[in-house]
């Protein structure tokens, strides 16, 4: 069963970094595009970054030269490092996976680990 | 490329029809608009992709329409587990996966 488990998220004072952390099973994070997506409480959906197959990323311009996304193959994870944290990122941050062939969809979502920003 | 759902809220009894809107602020490729359903406290679950095309294991109640800058979702007879938050989505080139801002259906 294909399938993303997310983790890492927590509590943090603003400032503050966080990596968080997409398990996969069933495919390998190499051949999917693998991409995050968030949801401050009580609000909706928010594209945050994605690392494609081949290894290039993009990110929203919200999270540009904060965030970084990346992969590590023998843990078949990929990661999300957030730098400068502010309470603005504060959301329940969702990984959701897509084929190279139907990028412009997400077919494979976790469950999400919630970030709050606050001191 | 901005998404604004309407109505906000839409409030149904069981075995209504359910009609979403989704309207874009420019035209856009069909192929890249998606819907997408959610419950509380659960991810999104992908519904409808290419505007029409239902997702694997999406019961037929669920149809999606549209082109140009204005698409629809529509649930033809609500079950219970349809009571949810519904979402369009649409990539661009910028790269960028857009949502709109979502359309609750609450039993009435």
């Amino acid at each position: 069963e294909v399938q993303v488990v997310e983790s890492g998220g927590g509590l943090i004072q603003p400032g503050g970094s966080l990596r968080l952390s997409c398990a996969a099973s069933g495919f390998s994070v190499n051949s999917k595009y693998i991409g995050w997506v968030r949801q401050a409480p009580g609000k909706g959906l928010e594209w945050v970054s994605i690392i494609y197959s081949g290894g290039s990323t993009d990110y929203a311009d919200s999270v540009k030269g904060r965030f970084s996304i990346s992969r590590d193959k023998s843990q078949n994870t990929v990661y999300l490092q957030m730098n400068s944290l502010s309470a603005e990122d504060t959301a329940v941050y969702y990984c959701a996976g897509t084929d190279w062939d139907r990028y412009w969809y997400f077919d494979v979502w976790g469950r999400g680990t919630l970030v709050t920003v606050s001191s | 490329i901005v998404l604004t759902q309407s109505p906000g809220t839409l409030s149904l009894s069981p075995g209504e029809r359910a009609t979403l809107s989704c309207r874009a602020s420019q035209s856009v490729y069909s192929s890249y608009l998606a819907w997408y359903q959610q419950k509380p406290s659960q991810a999104p679950r992908l519904l409808i992709y290419g505007a029409s095309s239902r997702a694997t294991d999406i019961p037929d109640r669920f149809s999606g329409s549209g082109s140009g800058t204005d698409f629809t979702l529509t649930i033809s007879r609500l079950e219970p587990e349809d009571f949810a938050v519904y979402y369009c989505q649409y990539y661009d080139s910028s790269p960028a996966w857009t949502f709109g801002q979502g359309t609750k259906v609450e039993i009435k």
